[in-house]
């Protein structure tokens, strides 16, 4: 079945340091991935996505391309800001079949910035 | 403004007692599904419905039972809860099943 594996946290950063979390997926087909932010006490909100193999999603200064050669879509931020503190998720959504639509998440990363 | 409601959001109760937590969008989307977040497990999809009165399991549906009678609500019922179904609960909507979905606020469920 489908998966998605998500680097270890919780991620301690100070402000303006440079953010990778790294996600890699498994999965039958051509899925869509995704990345959703989830603020405390907040329910999850997509922050960006890509559809296809080499594609770029990006939004509010993260980025991620989907890499289908080494099946990772890692996520990066050039310079975080204490407002970033949130937990990240990786998902992929599946392609076809009876999962379609479905979406695997991975475990979840905590980011936590600091003045 | 468009939204997924959920209620209520925090809820206590004890083994074997019936609950129901409810589920509303107001974007006429077909697609709805429920997910439980536990620590290090992320979320994991209880049940999906892909329109009226066409419901699935999704991967963790035991002890779990849904209902799609209208478009706009899809509630999830707990007919005995036990306390491994402590969790953070999520509904989730969209347009079709293929598309970006929103999630409600969630539902803190506390089981003893």
């Amino acid at each position: 079945g489908n998966s998605v594996t998500q680097m270890e946290g919780p991620v301690t950063l100070s402000e303006e340091a440079f953010l990778t979390i790294n996600c890699t997926y498994t999965a039958t087909g051509y899925p869509s991935l995704f990345w959703y932010v989830q603020y405390p006490g907040e329910g999850l909100q997509l922050l960006l996505k890509a559809t296809k193999a080499d594609d770029k999603g990006s939004n509010k200064g993260f980025e991620a391309t989907y890499r289908k050669e080494t099946t990772s879509f890692h996520l990066e931020k050039g310079s975080v800001q204490v407002s970033d503190s949130a937990v990240y998720f990786c998902a992929l959504r599946s392609a076809g079949g009876t999962s379609y639509g479905k979406l695997t998440f991975g475990q979840g990363t905590i980011l936590t910035v600091h003045p | 403004e468009a939204q997924v409601t959920q209620n209520p959001r925090y809820l206590i109760t004890v083994t074997g007692k019936k609950l129901t937590v409810t589920c509303s969008q107001n974007m006429n989307h077909e697609y709805m599904s429920w997910y439980r977040q536990d620590p290090g497990l992320g979320l994991r999809q209880i049940y999906y419905s892909m329109n009226v009165e066409v419901t699935d399991k999704g991967d963790v549906p035991e002890g779990y039972k849904v209902s799609r009678k209208e478009k706009r609500n899809f509630p999830l019922i707990l007919e005995s809860p036990s306390p491994n179904q402590t969790s953070l609960y999520f509904c989730a909507s969209s347009l079709a099943s293929g598309v970006e979905q929103y999630f409600g606020p969630g539902t803190r469920l506390t089981v003893t």
